[in-house]
């Protein structure tokens, strides 16, 4: 079946260090990509988004890169603060509706 | 301020009793869905609907009853034949005018059976 996967359940760095957060989708027709980040207890909050027209987006110290050929994409952290560390999901989109998952990598700030 | 309220937070009941989770939004969004989080896992959808009075199952319905008679409203019954129903609960809502296919998370509920 389609999946969405992360290639590391955990990743630490130290504080202002840039942080890499990996993800891989099966589906090629998948078209809109998000990640998501979630702090503990609470839901998801969307961070930053990319379309499949794409190969990267950049937000306030965030970057998304997306490889369609190997179906990867990418989160790119600068500076990573003691307040990035949650779990952070990627999600793939298909036609615009059908939304599938990753499980997550959490992400410690080492001070 | 629009968003998505989930109610309780917190939730204990015994093994063999229903439960029913709340799930408001006033985002006016037509579809709305609802998640099972488990540690190390990735979300996995129970119900969605794109519209009122429509729904569908998702990968994991058993166990699940959802109703969807108002925009705003899509309660959650975890009924007694769910076989391991301690979880946290995450509803969610989107907008199908696109183009953004972003889905706007409550804060979820933690539901323990005991």
């Amino acid at each position: 079946g389609e999946s969405v996967g992360l290639h590391l359940p955990t990743l630490s760095v130290q504080e202002g260090d840039n942080s890499i957060i990996n993800c891989a989708y099966s589906n090629s027709a998948s078209d809109y990509f998000i990640w998501y980040k979630q702090e503990s207890g609470k839901g998801p909050q969307f961070i930053i988004d990319i379309r499949s027209n794409m190969d990267k987006r950049q937000g306030q110290r965030v970057t998304v890169l997306l490889n369609k050929t190997v179906k990867h994409l990418s989160l790119q952290i600068a500076a990573t603060q003691p307040g990035d560390s949650a779990v952070y999901f990627c999600a793939a989109v298909t036609g615009g509706f059908k939304t599938i998952f990753g499980a997550g990598t959490r992400l410690f700030v080492k001070a | 301020d629009g968003g998505i309220t989930q109610s309780p937070k917190y939730l204990f009941r015994k093994e063999g009793q229903n439960v029913t989770l709340s799930c408001e939004q006033n985002l006016n969004h037509d579809a709305m869905y609802w998640y099972r989080q488990d540690p190390g896992q990735g979300l996995r959808l129970i119900y969605y609907s794109q519209i009122v009075n429509d729904f569908q199952k998702g990968d994991i319905a058993e166990g699940y009853s959802v109703s969807r008679e108002k925009k705003e409203s899509f309660p959650l019954t975890v009924t007694s034949a769910q076989k391991n129903p301690t979880a946290f609960y995450l509803c969610a809502s989107s907008s199908r005018q696109g183009p953004s296919y972003e889905q706007y998370f409550g804060p979820g509920t933690r539901l323990t059976v005991t």
